[in-house]
């Protein structure tokens, strides 16, 4: 079935790095725009960064720009995030999500991970 | 940056129908299509309505979407409301100018 596994959070120490992974299946990966959202404790939603479906073109929301890095792997059917200089602010699930179109974005979040914990902290 | 507000919880009883506005701050909310995510504790947000108004396979008819060009808002309306609605909804659209997907702070139903 299409499905979408996170893994590698886990807890850091401010200013140390992290690298994220979001493994797919059930679908052809590489034809889709895919997402990182994430959601601090007890709060809403946040859009992080989202990568065209070649790679190509990558976007970051304004607090994570310069820091968080979003990349795939068609070959290997995973997208990647990595962060660096984490924040306590940075702590949060972290969900990959798939849009409902292809190949362009503009369908909404369809599929979604489980997400992975990030906790920042000394 | 445009910002989706929402309330910030709603409750109602059993049986009844509720609806949830999501109201664009700056630029026509009937630019970009407006999504819908239904959130249980726990659990990873799921979509309610995709596109305005489309509903996914496996999403009851008592969910709905509407825009609406006067109030640059847009809505969820849940009717014949059950226990196992109660969640968080999300709404969420996308920014042209500044590329950026934009959520609604989320509106937590509670159904009792």
């Amino acid at each position: 079935q299409v499905q979408l596994v996170e893994s590698g959070g886990g807890v850091v120490q401010p200013g140390r790095s992290l690298r994220l992974s979001c493994a797919a299946s059930g679908f052809i990966f590489s034809s889709y725009v895919i997402y990182w959202v994430r959601q601090a404790p007890g709060k809403g939603l946040e859009w992080v960064a989202t990568i065209s479906h070649d790679g190509r073109n990558k976007y970051y929301a304004d607090s994570v720009k310069g820091r968080l890095t979003i990349s795939r792997d068609n070959s290997k059917n995973t997208l990647y995030l990595q962060m660096n200089s984490l924040r306590a602010e940075d702590t949060a699930v972290y969900y990959c999500a798939r849009d409902r179109w292809t190949p362009e974005a503009g369908g909404g979040m369809d599929v979604w991970g489980q997400g992975t914990t990030v906790t920042v902290s000394s | 940056n445009f910002m989706l507000t929402q309330p910030h919880s709603l409750s109602e009883s059993p049986g009844k129908t509720v609806t949830i506005s999501c109201t664009r701050s700056s630029g026509s909310i009937a630019s970009n299509y407006v999504h819908w995510f239904q959130q249980r504790p726990g659990s990873s947000p799921t979509t309610v309505i995709y596109e305005n108004n489309q509903r996914p396979s496996g999403v009851p008819r008592r969910f709905s979407g509407s825009i609406d060009s006067s109030s640059n808002s847009a809505s969820l309306t849940i009717s014949g409301l059950k226990t196992e609605d109660e969640a968080d909804y999300y709404c969420q659209s996308y920014d042209n100018t500044n590329r950026n997907w934009v959520f609604g702070g989320g509106t937590k139903l509670t159904v009792l």
